[in-house]
């Protein structure tokens, strides 16, 4: 059974602060996903990585896929309260590129 | 454009009840699969269907099936519910399964009482 473990579980912090999320497996997947997810709704794809060591970066939000595919980390600079809310990893394997979801970091960010 | 779709929205069942839930994909999307979100938890892979064939089962009961219609829409049926199927099922569209990530339905948020 493939597992993803995603820390920290909760996070509130100030805005302006800068944090990081780690995403870790013993498996290696083909590709890693984030999502954020607010309530009542249902997961939105933030980003895909493919490429061990590949890092891809969108406004202030930066995420790397780690070198053996196996971990992955969003570190999301200068934070806004628009930037509340669930963020699940998940990593694709099989033929059927199915999704194993880490449990979630849930992010508050005060003003 | 429509994204994808998911009815009902919410719905209360008793134990031992039957349910459907319903999925459109996003047009021209082929891929369909199935996921349960527990309240607190990531979401868990269910079932993945492309082009009408079962192409992915997780580790679920024979109680929870699926199927894909010529409109690429789906359904997940579960039998004789039980309190710990209370969860938010949610569809998930791609294109070929996974390339460049999934489109999420809002879900259908089921409680069995």
């Amino acid at each position: 059974t493939q597992l993803l473990e995603q820390s920290p579980q909760f996070l509130s912090i100030q805005e302006g602060e800068n944090l990081t999320v780690y995403c870790n497996s013993s498996s290696v997947f083909s590709s890693l996903q984030w999502y954020r997810q607010e309530p009542g709704e249902g997961p939105v794809l933030l980003v895909t990585v493919v490429t061990g060591g590949e890092v891809k970066k969108l406004k202030r939000l930066t995420f790397q896929f780690g070198d053996a595919r196996k971990d992955s980390s969003l570190h999301i600079t200068a934070a806004q309260p628009g930037d509340t809310g669930l963020y699940l990893c998940a990593g694709a394997s099989g033929s059927a590129r199915q999704l194993t979801f880490g449990s979630g970091t849930q992010l508050t960010v005060l003003p | 454009d429509a994204g994808v779709t998911q009815s009902p929205t919410h719905l209360i069942k008793t134990r031992g009840q039957q349910v459907t839930l319903r999925c459109s994909p996003i047009s021209g999307h082929k891929s369909v699969s199935w996921y349960q979100q527990v309240l607190g938890q990531g979401p868990q892979f269910i079932f993945q269907y492309y082009e009408k064939e079962e192409r992915g089962r997780g580790n679920f009961p024979d109680r929870f099936s699926a199927r894909q219609f010529p409109n690429y829409s789906s359904e997940l049926n579960v039998n004789a519910l039980l309190l710990g199927d209370s969860a938010l099922y949610l569809c998930a569209s791609g294109v070929p399964p996974g390339a460049g990530g999934y489109t999420f339905g809002s879900g259908t948020r089921l409680t069995v009482v």
